[in-house]
This record gives structure tokens, C-alpha cells and sequence, in this order.
């Protein structure tokens, strides 16, 4: 059975740095692409960014690409999103998705497996 | 970027009925629109992917149609548990969402 188990909550000052993990389970880690979307409270779904977990290729949402790494350690697993310069309003709730392509070359954008997701909080 | 408008923002509905929410979006874009639900305080779960495919382990009630720029969620006959919020997506954007509450 697939599952992404996400790291716990954060709290963090404004200009500080935050990294959530995502520890994939139950299929083939390198095999499907791990994507980073956030919420904020009340708002939509706000893309980040993907990691390609076999060879470590990212690509990132322009308004996040000055500010956010994802990395990954295949002998966890575990895939790593951290968001640096942070301000009030990337207070969110972080989730990590599976890509369902069944190749992490090529991405659908379907979403079928989703972490429950991390509450970051900025403020001072 | 390409954007998402989904109709109508808020839906009052009651357990039975038949309700349709629309993806709009400002070009023509191919079948790769997704369709989620989230319930308050939950991860989103994807419904619908290639606007007409039903995931795995969703209820049939729950159909997806459309092409170009009009795409349409369908719940033939709501649910208790389906009084949730569905957001549209294509590629790396979401719809602003529609919450369906009770009537």
C-alpha cells in the first residue's frame, strides 16, 4: 500500500529557512515523480515544484525557483522540500504528491498519492 | 500561464441530488485536467484524471466530460460524505475551487 508520511509541524521566524520531508512507501521510490504543493488558509492549491527521484532532476514554479530546493535520498526513500526567506504568507500547509506516471521521465500531473501534509507557520 | 476558472464558487446542494461544477479555461488545453476532492482538514484525492477517467477506488456517481476549454465534474446523486471542496487542475495549475455545502 502506497504512503507518504510526511515530517511534523513547523514554526519559524520570518527570514528563516524550513525543510519538510516525505518518506515514500510501498511501490518502487525511483520509479514516480514526487511534487510539492502547498495551501494556504483558504486559498486553492499552489504548485512548487517536482523532483525526479531516480536522477535528482527538479523543476520549479517560477515564483518559488529563488527559494526552494527539493532533493531527495533514495536509501530513505525520502524526498526534501525546503523553502528559504520566508515570510507571513508561505504560512501553509505543505503536502508531498506522487505523480501517476508510471515513469518519472515523463509526468501526467495526476496526483494519486498524497502526504497528509505539514502546517509551516511564519511569525515573529 | 494558462488559468483555471471554475463555476460556481459555492454549491448548496442536498444528499441526492445531482450536481455539476465547471473547469473553465482561458485557452484551449488537451485532456490532461484532473479533478480533485478535499474535505475539511484532509489531503486532496484525486476523482478524475484525462478529464473522463475514473481513479481507482472512486465512486462511479462521480463522472468527468470535456475538451478545449469547458470541463465538468459530475456527482449524479450526492452523498453525505461528498460535501467537500473539488478544485479543477491542468498541468501545474489549480481552479480557485468549489465548495459544495449542505442545503
Amino acid at each position: 500500500q502506497v504512503h507518504l508520511v510526511q515530517s511534523g509541524a513547523e514554526m519559524r521566524k520570518p527570514g528563516a529557512s524550513v525543510k519538510v520531508s516525505c518518506k515514500a512507501s510501498g511501490y518502487t521510490f525511483t520509479r514516480y515523480a514526487i511534487h510539492w504543493v502547498r495551501q494556504a488558509p483558504g486559498q486553492t492549491l499552489e504548485w512548487m515544484g517536482w523532483i525526479n527521484p531516480d536522477n535528482g532532476n527538479t523543476k520549479f514554479s517560477q515564483k518559488f525557483q529563488d527559494r526552494v530546493t527539493i532533493t531527495r535520498d533514495t536509501s530513505a526513500s525520502t524526498t526534501y522540500m525546503e523553502l528559504g526567506s520566508l515570510r507571513s504568507e508561505d504560512t501553509a500547509v505543505y503536502y508531498c504528491a506522487r505523480d501517476r506516471s508510471i515513469t518519472a521521465r515523463f509526468l501526467l500531473y495526476f496526483f494519486d498519492y498524497w502526504g497528509l501534509g505539514t502546517l509551516v507557520t511564519v511569525s515573529s | 500561464d494558462i488559468q483555471l476558472t471554475q463555476s460556481p464558487s459555492f454549491l448548496s446542494a442536498s444528499v441526492g441530488d445531482r450536481v455539476t461544477i465547471t473547469c473553465r479555461a482561458s485557452q484551449g488545453i488537451s485532456r490532461y485536467v484532473a479533478w480533485y476532492q478535499q474535505r475539511p482538514g484532509k489531503a486532496p484525492q484525486l476523482l478524475i484524471y484525462a478529464a473522463s477517467t475514473l481513479q481507482s477506488g472512486v465512486p462511479s456517481r462521480f463522472s468527468g466530460s470535456g475538451a478545449g476549454t469547458e470541463f465538468t465534474l459530475t456527482i449524479s446523486s450526492l452523498q453525505p460524505e461528498d460535501f467537500a471542496s473539488y478544485y479543477c487542475q491542468y498541468l501545474w495549475t489549480f481552479g480557485q475551487g468549489t465548495k459544495v455545502e449542505v442545503k
